[in-house]
C-alpha cells in the first residue's frame, strides 16, 4: 500500500500568516493515464471533510485562491496564503492513484 | 444541490453485523462511483471501499476485506455497506462520498461489549 507521510502534524498560525503543509508518498502517484490523483481536503471542527485541491494543483469549485497545491511524483505541498479563521481545522492529503486509496495522518491548523 | 444522507449506525457487540445506507440526491447517482470512508474517534481518515457506477468493480481496504460488502441500488439512489464480524477497531464515523467532493454528514458505528 502507498504510505502518505504528512507533515507537520500541527501548525499554530496567526490570521493573515501563510503556511505550507507537505505530503510525501512512498511511491509515484502518476497513474497509467498520466494524471496524478493527489487531493487535499479540509475538515473543519465537527464537520465532514471537503475537497480543496484535486490532481495536485486544481482548485475545487468555490475554493478561495489563497489555497494552492504544487508537486509531482512523490512530493506534494499545500500552501495557504493569508490564513483566515474559516481555514482552521484538519488538512488531509489523499492519493487516489493506487488502490487501496490512502490518506496522510492529517495536519491540524490552529490559531496562535 | 448534492446531498448524501447516511443511516443505519448504532451500538453493536463484537462479532455482530450492521448495514449502513447512504441515500443520494441532487445528481445522477447511477453515473458515479461511490466511496465509504471512516474516521475512528480522534483519528485520521481511512478509505474502506469503492464501487463503480454500474457495480462492475468493487475495491476494499485490507482491514475490511472479506468482512464488509459495498453495494448499490441505482433505482433507489442508495449506496450500502454491509458489515459483518464487527470488531472494536471498526468503531468510527462512517462517511459516504461522491468522488472526494461531496460527503455525507456521517453515521457513527460503535462496536463494544
Amino acid at each position: 500500500d502507498v504510505v502518505m507521510t504528512q507533515t507537520p502534524p500541527s501548525l499554530s498560525v496567526a490570521i493573515g500568516q501563510s503556511v505550507s503543509i507537505s505530503c510525501k508518498s512512498s511511491q509515484s502517484l502518476v497513474h497509467s493515464d498520466g494524471k496524478t490523483y493527489l487531493n487535499w481536503l479540509l475538515q473543519n471542527p465537527g464537520q465532514s471533510p471537503k475537497r480543496l485541491i484535486y490532481q495536485v494543483s486544481n482548485l475545487g469549485s468555490g475554493v478561495p485562491d489563497r489555497f494552492s497545491g504544487t508537486g509531482s511524483e512523490k512530493d506534494f505541498t499545500l500552501k495557504i496564503s493569508r490564513v483566515e479563521a474559516e481555514d482552521l481545522g484538519v488538512y488531509h492529503c489523499v492519493q487516489a492513484t493506487h488502490v487501496p486509496y490512502t490518506f496522510g495522518a492529517g495536519t491540524k491548523l490552529e490559531l496562535k | 444541490e448534492v446531498q448524501l444522507v447516511e443511516s443505519g449506525g448504532g451500538l453493536v457487540k463484537p462479532g455482530s453485523s450492521l448495514k449502513l445506507s447512504c441515500v443520494a440526491s441532487g445528481f445522477t447517482f447511477s453515473s458515479y462511483g461511490m466511496h465509504w470512508i471512516r474516521q475512528a474517534p480522534k483519528k485520521g481518515l481511512e478509505w474502506i471501499a469503492l464501487i463503480y457506477y454500474d457495480s462492475s468493480n468493487k475495491y476494499y481496504a485490507d482491514s475490511v476485506k472479506g468482512r464488509f460488502t459495498i453495494s448499490r441500488d441505482n433505482s433507489k439512489n442508495t449506496l450500502y455497506l454491509e458489515m459483518n464480524s464487527l470488531r472494536s477497531e471498526d468503531t468510527a464515523m462512517y462517511y459516504c462520498a461522491k468522488s472526494w467532493v461531496n460527503w455525507g454528514q456521517g453515521v457513527m458505528v460503535t462496536v463494544s461489549s
